[in-house]
């Protein structure tokens, strides 16, 4: 079956722009997580959703981050007054439940690149 | 200016041969651990994982070790093969945070045939 699919697979943007990622995630999965990942490290948490409503958003870096799910399947992550600082991976996953013990299903990512 | 990215632990070895990733994790509340592969381009793979109430599991080809007294992580990788190239993280879940995990810096593993 499909995996989760992230759009676009590269974005680059100018610095103070908005930008939208989006993720689809596994049919059926009802919690989806946000990565950002930056070169030469791993993946660092940003948000987790389950169901249509955000249930961890402690990874968040600041207020120009924000993401919603509205109906319980596709995300949006969104990111106001972009700066070179967010160009990194932003990376979506999807798990059965919204517990530990469910192995999340990573996409491919978005790679970000702010001039 | 663009940042430089962190250099990864680099392991080099041998086709066929038997490579150990080490980790050590943060948290002492963390109940709940995933090795992960990453290959270039590509999302974070599961390979394995564990629960705090063990010290050891296998798969194919592959085991996870857990000494939580040092809070130690190691993914022991049985006749290693050249799609085994990858770079591999380790991951942590910590105990009433929901499916929230915290990944490590991650190694660098490079076969050569």
């Amino acid at each position: 079956g499909a995996g989760v699919s992230q759009t676009p697979s590269n974005k680059v943007t100018e610095k103070g722009k908005y930008v939208e990622l989006r993720c689809d995630p596994i049919s059926g999965h009802t919690a989806l997580y946000w990565y950002r990942q930056s070169l030469g490290q791993g993946p660092e948490f940003l948000i987790y959703f389950q169901g249509t409503g955000a249930a961890d958003d402690s990874g968040l870096p600041n207020d120009r981050f924000f993401a919603v799910r509205p109906e319980g399947s596709v995300s949006t992550l969104k990111i106001q007054r972009t700066e070179r600082g967010d160009s990194a991976v932003y990376l979506c996953a999807s798990s059965y439940q919204g517990q530990a013990y469910n192995e999340q299903f990573f996409g491919p990512g978005t790679r970000l690149t702010v001039l | 200016g663009e940042s430089v990215g962190l250099h990864l632990p680099t392991l080099s070895v041998q086709e066929g041969d038997n490579s150990i990733i080490n980790c050590a994790y943060s948290n002492s509340a963390s109940d709940y651990f995933i090795w992960y592969k990453q290959e270039s381009g590509k999302g974070p793979q599961f390979i394995i994982d564990i629960r705090s109430n063990m010290d050891k599991r296998q798969g194919q080809r592959v085991t996870v070790l857990l000494n939580k007294t040092v809070k130690h992580l190691s993914l022991q990788i049985a006749a290693t093969q050249p799609g085994d190239s990858a770079v591999y993280f380790c991951a942590e879940n910590i105990i009433g945070q929901g499916g929230k995990l915290i990944f490590g810096q991650g190694t660098e593993l490079s076969v050569k045939p």
